[in-house]
């Protein structure tokens, strides 16, 4: 019963280094969301797949890019790191995109130095 | 726009006293209300959803919330606390249309103690 796999679960990053955090779901879900989790502000979503071969940015796009690969994955990427992207990050799924709750990952922490 | 509010940063209960925990919340519509918790280094786990009927919404591990159209809230309420619900707790709301996008509260920190 896997549900969200997130890979790695730690990271550290010089500023400018690049890297690409994985996300993958067994579930048959048609969406699926990055998250980003930060100290008093809750969760802010950073880019949502309503459905296989779609994304669209959430609140806080900008720094990231993403990829659904197939119906089962989808990557975030960190082209070149910030100090201000330290972050624990959360990748989640649901069933549709009116589907009424999110399934979420365990999450990868996230430091850039 | 959407906004969800959790006034309390933290919350402290004794063991076996019923415990609160507050959110209100602002969208255009009928709200889709929920309820997370999140353990230490795990990712969120849902507790109970709102999306239409009875105002009172039982949920797992005992919790229940109720859903107060004139008051805008969705507080989060259990009879007696147990030392491991201590945990972060978050409030969050969508609009009924458009994409699953759920805004969270900031969470409310919850102490039980023994």
């Amino acid at each position: 019963n896997a549900g969200v796999t997130q890979t790695p679960k730690f990271q550290v990053l010089k500023t400018g280094q690049s890297m690409t955090l994985q996300c993958a779901q067994d579930m048959n879900h048609n969406s699926m969301y990055w998250y980003r989790q930060d100290p008093g502000m809750g969760l802010r979503l950073i880019y949502y797949s309503a459905s296989e071969g779609t994304t669209d940015k959430g609140e806080v796009p900008n720094g990231y890019n993403v990829s659904r690969l197939n119906k089962r994955e989808f990557s975030l990427r960190l082209e070149s790191a910030a100090p201000s992207q330290t972050s624990v990050y959360f990748c989640a799924s649901s069933e549709d995109p009116q589907g009424p709750f999110l399934f979420f990952g365990s999450g990868t922490q996230l430091s850039v130095l | 726009a959407q906004s969800v509010a959790q006034p309390e940063d933290q919350v402290n209960v004794a063991e076996g006293n019923p415990l609160t925990v507050k959110c209100t919340y602002s969208v255009s519509g009928n709200p889709y209300l929920f309820w997370y918790v999140q353990y230490p280094n795990r990712g969120l786990q849902f507790l109970l959803k709102y999306i239409t009927g009875d105002n009172l919404v039982k949920g797992s591990y005992g919790f229940e919330a109720e859903f107060n159209k004139s008051q805008t809230s969705f507080h989060l309420k259990k009879p007696s606390a147990l030392v491991s619900d201590s945990a972060l707790y978050f409030c969050a709301v969508r609009a009924p249309t458009g994409a699953n996008n759920l805004f969270f509260g900031t969470g409310t920190r919850l102490t039980v103690i023994p």
